[in-house]
């Protein structure tokens, strides 16, 4: 596609379930990153990752959440027992090899209940 | 204190005005990036500025390194450029301001 690509764009879940939220990138881009935005806040940085290099995950605002991007493309943010703190929309952006410019999905909106 | 601060918090403006929004930082960067959230949520990257001034459209970014500053200015603004604008700039991390809200009134 011609653009960053999230699924699902709504999720509502019970406090306890895991939840897996998508990213497809931009075909060829090396960079990926995790973003949330919760309501009424900025966006916060949750993960990165460049290349075949070992992710940043400086982010994460506890062991609940994970993220892996297989074969270089996908990406996969899990939170594992969800809170409901962890509403928030989640957005994933990627970036091309000679540019520092984000791309960004529309974003998956969690709500958890 | 945030490491990122812009201000206004929230502008209205009259459409046809220069709109100026400022975003002031803490840390030593790599590059600053300005980023436009239209009401529906999606996000569009403006800028990315490492020196210097940008440039597009009605658009410009300018950023000075020794003050830690940079402003955005929209010339001839427009309802259509309604939106929250958010500074980020890169460090260790990607690190962003809590937004500015534009409303432009026709």
């Amino acid at each position: 596609g011609a653009g960053v690509s999230q699924s699902p764009s709504n999720k509502v879940t019970e406090k306890g379930k895991d939840v897996e939220l998508r990213c497809d990138p931009i075909s060829g881009h090396t960079a990926l990153y995790w973003y949330r935005q919760s309501l009424g806040q900025g966006l916060e940085f949750l993960i990165y990752f460049q290349g075949n290099s070992a992710p940043d995950k400086s982010g994460l605002p506890s062991d609940r959440f994970s993220a892996e991007r297989t074969g270089g493309s996908v990406s996969t943010l899990t939170i594992q027992r969800t809170q409901q703190e962890d509403s928030a929309v989640y957005l994933c952006a990627s970036t091309g090899v000679r540019t520092d410019t984000q791309y960004f999905g529309p974003g998956t909106r969690l709500t958890v209940l | 204190k945030n490491e990122v601060e812009q201000s206004p918090q929230n502008l209205t403006a009259q459409e046809g005005e220069f709109i100026t929004i400022n975003c002031s930082y803490s840390v030593g960067i790599s590059a600053l990036h300005w980023l436009q959230q239209h009401p529906g949520g999606g996000i569009v990257s403006l800028f990315m500025l490492s020196s210097g001034k940008k440039k597009h459209g009605r658009l410009i970014a300018t950023i000075n390194i020794q003050e830690k500053h940079s402003s955005l200015h929209i010339t001839a603004s427009h309802p259509r450029d309604s939106a929250v604008y958010i500074c980020a700039v890169r460090s260790y991390q990607l690190t962003f301001g809590k937004g500015t809200k534009l409303s432009v009134i026709p």
